[in-house]
């Protein structure tokens, strides 16, 4: 168990809705980081917060946002979804600003599914 | 061009098989080198990690990074069906960001 919690673990919704997806970083961890990872394209980064800042943003859609709230939990919101948007999408948590080694603690991820 | 490439494989061993894994890079900015592990239905966990070019050895796993070259390596010996997974080769740079490629499928068989 990394201590890091996500949910939901399992979503099914149609094309057009809009879902947030919840993550709870390990306890003491500042840095929040949101990955999409879908068969053909692998472990997308999508945005990093730290200590409530947006810290770095990587291949994210407008239709996506993101924010991580004083208590540190932080909520990725996907909108207008498509059926391309069905995919893994993984939080994951460090201590530090920039994550000196590496070291990422990930959840068990959120399914997401766009019928 | 990708900033992290990976086979995908699969790659498919018999135990007790030394087993190579590959990435490639492009971004002369990285300066951490990771590997990271992911069994089915669960996220990925940090498996090794090397700064710097040159060899390092964890029990039956060996990282390998040649800047030179921008290749890195993992090499499993006496590979079990316990490391059957899937590996992922990770690069971070300065900007924060933490690059990962898109993972090879593993399995060792029996």
């Amino acid at each position: 168990d990394s201590g890091v919690t996500q949910t939901p673990k399992h979503l099914i919704t149609a094309t057009g809705q809009r879902v947030t997806l919840r993550c709870s970083p390990r306890s003491g961890d500042l840095s929040v980081y949101w990955y999409q990872q879908s068969l053909d394209q692998g472990l997308q980064f999508l945005i990093q917060y730290y200590n409530g800042e947006e810290r770095a943003k990587g291949n994210i859609l407008e239709r996506f946002s993101a924010q991580q709230f004083p208590d540190l939990h932080s909520e990725l919101n996907l909108s207008s979804l498509e059926l391309g948007d069905s995919a893994l999408y993984f939080c994951a948590s460090s201590p530090q600003r920039g994550s000196n080694t590496g070291e990422l603690f990930f959840g068990e991820g959120s399914r997401l599914t766009v019928l | 061009q990708k900033e992290v490439e990976q086979d995908p494989g699969p790659l498919s061993v018999p135990e007790g098989a030394i087993v190579s894994l590959n990435c490639t890079y492009s971004n002369s900015a990285f300066q951490y080198f990771m590997w990271y592990r992911q069994y089915s239905r669960k996220g990925p966990e940090l498996l090794m990690y090397t700064y710097s070019s040159g060899n390092k050895e964890d029990g039956r796993f060996t990282a390998q990074v040649d800047k030179s070259s921008k290749y890195i390596s993992l090499f499993i010996r006496d590979s079990q069906p316990s490391d059957s997974a899937t590996y992922l080769c990770a690069e971070y740079s300065s900007a924060s960001k933490i690059i990962f490629g898109s993972g090879t499928r593993l399995s060792i068989r029996p």
